[in-house]
């Protein structure tokens, strides 16, 4: 079955560390691609997304991600996180096909916990 | 708030009651979504809305479940008979087609469902 996979479930790291968070999907096709966090208590926000082009991509609060085809990732990265970035962060896939077209696919989520 | 609206934010209900959630999107939106979400699991596709066309509906939709956009604009999405296993975030989020590629999904808070 099609699916999007996150490596970690929890992630545990100190302020200023370095963060990465995997995500691998299934589809074989054009994608579109998608990291969300969800921070205590909020709503899903959009982190950044990938359509074409480059395929490092930026977002805000300085996360980044890079799109690898032929790795079938979008691996979303932090250089150094601060005690804010808490939240659980979920990848989506949204494939281009007829039938699916607009519709997203999530991972399971991350849940990250940024102690001081 | 231009954002999109779910109410109410929370649900208690008994076994066998009948359940409405509303959704107001983002008024130039002209694509709607729901989602469900239960814990330590990313959103699941429910079903999606383009003006007041429902265009898919995914199997983890049963006939107890329901949904409507009347006129395009706001949405309702109702469960008959609820089951313990209802229990779950209910999450909405609209889109404008011309302009998803760019933007992404704009998601509401959610509506949290407990069934007793």
């Amino acid at each position: 079955a099609q699916s999007v996979s996150q490596h970690n479930h929890h992630v545990i790291l100190s302020e200023a560390a370095s963060l990465e968070l995997g995500c691998n999907y299934s589809y074989g096709g054009t994608v579109n691609l998608f990291w969300y966090v969800q921070y205590p208590g909020q709503h899903l926000q959009l982190l950044l997304k990938y359509f074409s082009g480059d395929p490092l991509v930026k977002g805000i609060k300085g996360f980044e991600a890079e799109f690898i085809k032929s790795k079938f990732s979008f691996n979303l990265r932090k250089p150094s996180v601060q005690w804010s970035d808490t939240a659980e962060y979920f990848c989506a896939v949204n494939p281009l096909t007829t039938d699916s077209w607009g519709k997203l696919q999530f991972g399971a989520g991350t849940q990250v916990v940024v102690t001081p | 708030d231009t954002g999109v609206s779910q109410n109410p934010r929370h649900k208690i209900t008994k076994r066998g009651q009948n359940v409405t959630f509303r959704c107001d999107p983002i008024s130039e939106h002209n694509r709607l979504y729901w989602y469900r979400q239960t814990l330590g699991q990313g959103p699941e596709f429910l079903t999606y809305f383009q003006n007041e066309a429902q265009l898919e509906k995914s199997r983890l939709l049963s006939d107890r479940f329901s949904a409507e956009r009347p006129k395009g604009s706001f949405s309702t999405l109702e469960i008959q008979r609820t089951e313990q296993g209802d229990s779950a975030m209910y999450l909405c989020a609209s889109s404008l087609k011309d302009r998803e590629t760019n933007y992404g999904y704009t998601f509401g808070s959610g509506t949290r469902l407990t069934v007793v």
